[in-house]
């Protein structure tokens, strides 16, 4: 699902079904992005990234692919499972000065379902 | 990945108490760390910039009398809530860059003001 407003959007799979999160990011100036997995009371944590000059990127049942044309970036998990559960985060890296930062998106809530 | 842990992991406080939070890097020398602040079901909140041995970078609508941040050294910078209200509670969660792009995340600390 998109991220959009103000409400976390949920995507509810069944187990071992695919799962495909997307996310609009917003500078096209941004030159390396970033997927995070957040489980509930916890840090967020990495599970891929991609660069600008890359359109798809494969991480262990993961995979990660770019569109620069419409700045589009989505998170395909392959066989999902009860503890890929949490809120994922796509996340931009833009340059403000000498100080690289990340730009988040609003998160999408991933439910698995036995 | 690198290891980034925080300290408290939860912490309640009087209001009008200060309270400090503490953010290593254990494994890796920290040229930067990023404080961020979430809200429940909520995206990440860049609050302010930190680099080793000189002042952060707060964002804007962040004050820096209220959050005042040290980041005395390439592992360690702290997050210390001054004279904290009700309206600090929330998820504050620091991060820690060595250099290359990717950030490593805390586990977050959970601060309640009563």
């Amino acid at each position: 699902g998109e991220s959009v407003g103000l409400h976390l959007p949920t995507l509810s799979v069944q187990e071992g079904d695919n799962s495909i999160i997307n996310c609009a990011y917003s500078n096209s100036a941004s030159d390396y992005f970033i997927w995070y997995k957040q489980e509930s009371g916890k840090g967020p944590q990495f599970i891929i990234d991609i660069r600008s000059n890359m359109d798809k990127r494969q991480g262990q049942r993961v995979t990660v692919l770019l569109n620069k044309t419409v700045k589009h970036l989505s998170l395909q998990i392959a066989a999902t499972q009860p503890g890929d559960s949490a809120v994922y985060f796509c996340a931009e890296n833009a340059d403000a000065g000498n100080n690289r930062k990340l730009i988040w998106g609003l998160g999408t809530s991933l439910a698995v379902n036995p | 990945g690198a290891v980034v842990s925080q300290h408290p992991s939860r912490v309640i406080c009087k209001s009008g108490t200060s309270v400090k939070i503490e953010c290593r890097s254990l494994d890796f020398q920290a040229t930067t760390m990023f404080w961020y602040r979430q809200f429940p079901k909520k995206s990440l909140m860049l609050m302010a910039t930190s680099n080793e041995g000189s002042k952060a970078t707060y964002e804007q609508g962040v004050e820096k009398d209220k959050f005042l941040i040290n980041h005395a050294s390439l592992t360690l910078s702290t997050l210390t809530v001054t004279s904290a209200h009700p309206e600090d509670s929330s998820f504050y969660i620091c991060s820690a860059r060595g250099g290359e792009r990717e950030q490593f995340f805390g586990p977050g600390t959970r601060l309640t003001v009563l």
